[in-house]
Formats: C-alpha cells, structure tokens, sequence
C-alpha cells in the first residue's frame, strides 16, 4: 500500500522569506504522480503543483517550485518570495498511474508573518 | 464558470439519523469524487465516479455509506444511522474525463457533519 509522510505538523516563516514544505512516500509503483494541495481556512482544496514521477525535470509555477528525489521517494515543496496569501494547510497526495485515487499525507500548517 | 459547490456547508445531527450530502460538480465534468477529511488528517478516498456508475466505492467504511449519482452530474453522499466517528468535513471533487491519470480533481468547500 502507498503512503504520504509530511513530518513537519507546523512552519513558520517571514513575508517574503523563501520556506520548503517535505513529504515522502512510499510505493512500489514506477509510474506515479505527485501534488501538492493547498487548503485556505475556507476549506477548499486547491492544486498547487503537480509532478510526474517519468518527468526527471522538477515542475515550477511561477514562485512555486519542487525538489523531486525518485530514488530518495522524495518531494519537497519550495515557496519563494513568500506572501500573506499562503498562509494555509499544505497537502502532498501520490496518484498511481492505474487509478484515480489521491493519498494523501496529513499535511503541513504553514504561517505567514507579517 | 461556476466550481464545484456543497450543501449544506454545514450539519448537525444527532447519533443514529440519516444524512444527505449533496455535490453539484463543474459543469461537463464527468469524473466525481467523494473524499473524508477528520480533524488533523488529509483526505480520505471514499467513492468515484465516472458518470452514473460509481466505478470505484472501494473507499466507502461500511455498508451505512452510500452514494449515488443517478443523472451523472449532481452527486448525494448518504450516511444511515449515524456515529460520532462519522463526524468530519466531506469533500467532493469533480475532474473533466481525458482517460488519463493527469487530471486535476477540483474540490468543493466542502460540508462539516457534526454528529452529537
């Protein structure tokens, strides 16, 4: 069975400072797919960034980038130029090429200061 | 467009009634998920849907759990005889259906059932 391990329950960092969010999983798949949600106060899931595991190059969207470590089972999410904004429940979740199901790991409260 | 939207936002019931919670996916959607969340925890996977059918409900805890999806677009959520275990956020999701495992599932804001 595949599972998520986010071990970091809370972070917090400085507007503008650049905070990395860890997950690791475990699978004996070699075909998967990587997220990370984001969950606001308002309780609505929100996609991040997504990452295929046949995809060496780590995905970005605009400050929002990732450290994918196949071999480690490794993905970290990094924040830059952080913003009041992020303040949020940050998911990682493992799709397996063969269904549609997203794991999840219990997530990470991340606080932005101001 | 509109998102995916859940009523009721939130539910309060009492142990041992029924409760219905209803998902409203994005429009041509034709993917719909049901997913657990308790206090401190990710989601859950608990049903899927692929138009009518509920093509995978491996999810769902025990046979007080049901969800149908009869038109292939408004999806209920049935919970009968309710728990306080049962107690936790409820979210749907709905993703557009490319065959392939890519894509992006949208969620709702969710519905908190509080059962006392």
């Amino acid at each position: 069975a595949q599972t998520v391990t986010q071990s970091q329950p809370e972070m917090s960092v400085q507007e503008a400072e650049t905070v990395t969010l860890s997950c690791t999983y475990d699978t004996s798949e070699s075909n998967y797919y990587l997220f990370w949600y984001k969950q606001p106060p308002s309780r609505q899931m929100i996609l991040v960034i997504r990452q295929e595991a046949y995809k060496q190059q780590n995905a970005t969207e605009n400050r929002f980038s990732v450290n994918f470590q196949k071999a480690a089972k490794s993905f970290s999410l990094k924040i830059s130029d952080s913003q009041l904004g992020d303040t949020a429940m940050y998911f990682c979740a493992f799709m397996r090429d063969s269904n549609y199901q997203l794991i999840w790991g219990a997530g990470t409260k991340l606080i932005i200061k101001p | 467009g509109a998102g995916v939207s859940q009523t009721p936002s939130n539910k309060v019931t009492e142990k041992g009634k029924y409760v219905e919670l209803r998902c409203d996916p994005i429009s041509g959607h034709t993917a719909l998920y049901w997913y657990r969340q308790s206090l401190g925890q990710g989601p859950e996977f608990l049903i899927y849907f692929q138009g009518t059918g509920a093509a995978d409900d491996s999810g769902l805890p025990n046979d007080r759990f049901f969800a149908v999806r009869p038109e292939g677009s408004v999806s209920t959520l049935k919970i009968q005889r309710t728990e306080r275990g049962d107690s936790a956020v409820y979210l749907c999701a709905s993703s557009p259906w490319t065959g392939g495992a890519t894509d992006t599932q949208y969620f709702g804001p969710g519905t908190r059932l509080t059962v006392l």
